[in-house]
């Protein structure tokens, strides 16, 4: 693995059904992110993690949660998916919280809901 | 509110320069970020200002004026594979990325 990977790279799902979109990285990174990005918009914050054991929530973490259990892997769960939750998602990650630490990111999860 | 204002869309020549501005008005300022995004891909970071000014790395500059909430990135020597989107983005008081919605850049022969 070299950097952040995410899995499922796409995905259609039937509404009410559950779904856990899964990041990792390899690169020892202390936070984390979650965005979602739609046609028009900018990246919007879900949830996110400074260190292992903590999280928090962004701009728009609605019908979404999180978990950091250790420091590689971030999984984002939809507990019952509805149709406004289509989006790709990005997952990233940065050395630290803060100012100037630049943010790498996943490739990306294509996720429909119907 | 939060507001990151970028154009929706630019169009340049091959081997010209290309300004693009950004706009923003948030809680705190901790920095500006630049990214590049190829359609379909991920965003790549391209710069960062802190202090006024401009920060220069090859073909992409970058500059800054805190006191008027203003940012642009200058791409010279244009090259069909900079044909991509351009996101600017603020770090707010709370240490979180605020996002435009992206300059799309298409480079014409």
């Amino acid at each position: 693995i070299a950097g952040i990977t995410q899995a499922p790279t796409s995905q259609i799902l039937a509404a009410g059904r559950r779904m856990t979109l899964r990041c990792t990285q390899d690169m020892r990174h202390n936070a984390m992110y979650w965005y979602r990005q739609d046609l028009g918009l900018g990246l919007r914050l879900i949830h996110y993690s400074n260190t292992a054991g903590t999280t928090g929530k962004g701009e728009v973490p609605d019908g979404y949660s999180v978990s950091r259990a250790n420091t590689d892997d971030f999984p984002l769960t939809l507990a019952s998916a509805v149709p406004s939750q289509t989006s790709v998602y990005f997952c990233a990650s940065s050395d630290e919280a803060g100012e100037d630490n630049e943010q790498f990111f996943g490739p990306g999860t294509r996720l429909t809901v119907l | 509110g939060q507001n990151i204002d970028q154009p929706t869309e630019m169009t340049a020549t091959e081997g010209a320069i290309v300004q693009i501005n950004c706009t923003y008005q948030t809680s705190g300022f901790n920095g500006l970020f630049w990214y590049q995004q190829h359609a379909g891909e991920a965003p790549t970071f391209l710069s960062y200002n802190v202090l006024d000014g401009l920060e220069e790395k090859g073909r992409f500059s970058s500059f800054l004026s805190r006191s008027k909430g203003y940012s642009y990135l200058l791409l010279k020597e244009l090259q069909m594979k900079d044909s991509a989107s351009y996101l600017c983005a603020v770090t707010d008081s709370n240490y979180q990325l605020i996002w435009g919605a992206g300059t799309k850049l298409i480079i014409k022969p």
